[in-house]
């Protein structure tokens, strides 16, 4: 199993509602992460999470809050989110320590902020 | 800070190499090099890594000179079907420079 599974696929949400994102990979990969892209734009680093403790936050605002309960689950709750915070939300998990830089993507969540 | 330059958008048609130059004059003794494509709305998918020389899969070859500062991505005989962004990373897997992605380039295939 060579997969990154996120869900929702879809999510519209209002500016006052709580939700969450979900990610899931088997491939025994230490390493997750959350990134976010805007149209035409590269993905964007939010956080990293290394044998399940956050080793990097990218400044993001609080009411983006990542969770990782186990080596095979990232959560990203989100609270009180602004339109400009709709976009394409990817997952991604890598091997840690290997000398390999290849990180397997999921598919996305697009989410809609109104 | 992305540590790769990528020209912004290229052009080809049905059949042709399109190679894709990337720069990376600060890469460190660790660091690997790895390609990613991405479609609209999809995850970026894994294509190719190298360190140093050429590595070639089954769907492209990398090719690396000696200094080790720029990388090319060849993709042999382009289908429409490889219309898309790729992008180039720099970093070692014991640090997160390999996860910062830069611009990218926006390849075009026409038939």
């Amino acid at each position: 199993d060579t997969e990154v599974t996120q869900t929702p696929k879809h999510l519209v949400m209002g500016m006052t509602n709580k939700k969450s994102l979900k990610c899931e990979q088997h491939m025994g990969h230490r390493a997750m992460y959350w990134y976010k892209q805007k149209a035409k734009k590269p993905p964007e680093l939010m956080f990293v999470y290394s044998y399940e403790k956050l080793s990097i936050n990218e400044s993001v605002p609080s009411r983006f809050s990542p969770e990782c309960p186990n080596s095979s689950l990232l959560n990203l709750h989100l609270h009180a989110l602004q339109p400009e915070d709709s976009a394409l939300y990817l997952c991604a998990s890598s091997q840690e320590g290997r000398e390999t830089t290849e990180a397997f993507f999921g598919q996305g969540t697009r989410l809609t902020v109104v | 800070l992305a540590k790769t330059t990528q020209p912004i958008s290229m052009d080809s048609y049905e059949g042709q190499e399109v190679n894709i130059t990337c720069s990376h004059n600060n890469i460190a003794t660790n660091d690997y090099i790895t390609w990613y494509q991405q479609f609209p709305s999809q995850g970026p998918r894994f294509i190719i890594q190298g360190y140093k020389t050429k590595v070639t899969n089954e769907v492209a070859s990398l090719f690396i000179p000696a200094d080790r500062k720029s990388s090319t991505l060849s993709l042999p005989r382009v289908s429409l079907s490889d219309t898309a962004v790729y992008y180039c990373l720099v970093g070692s897997s014991y640090n997160t420079d390999k996860l910062i992605f830069g611009t990218g380039t926006r390849l075009q295939v026409f038939p």
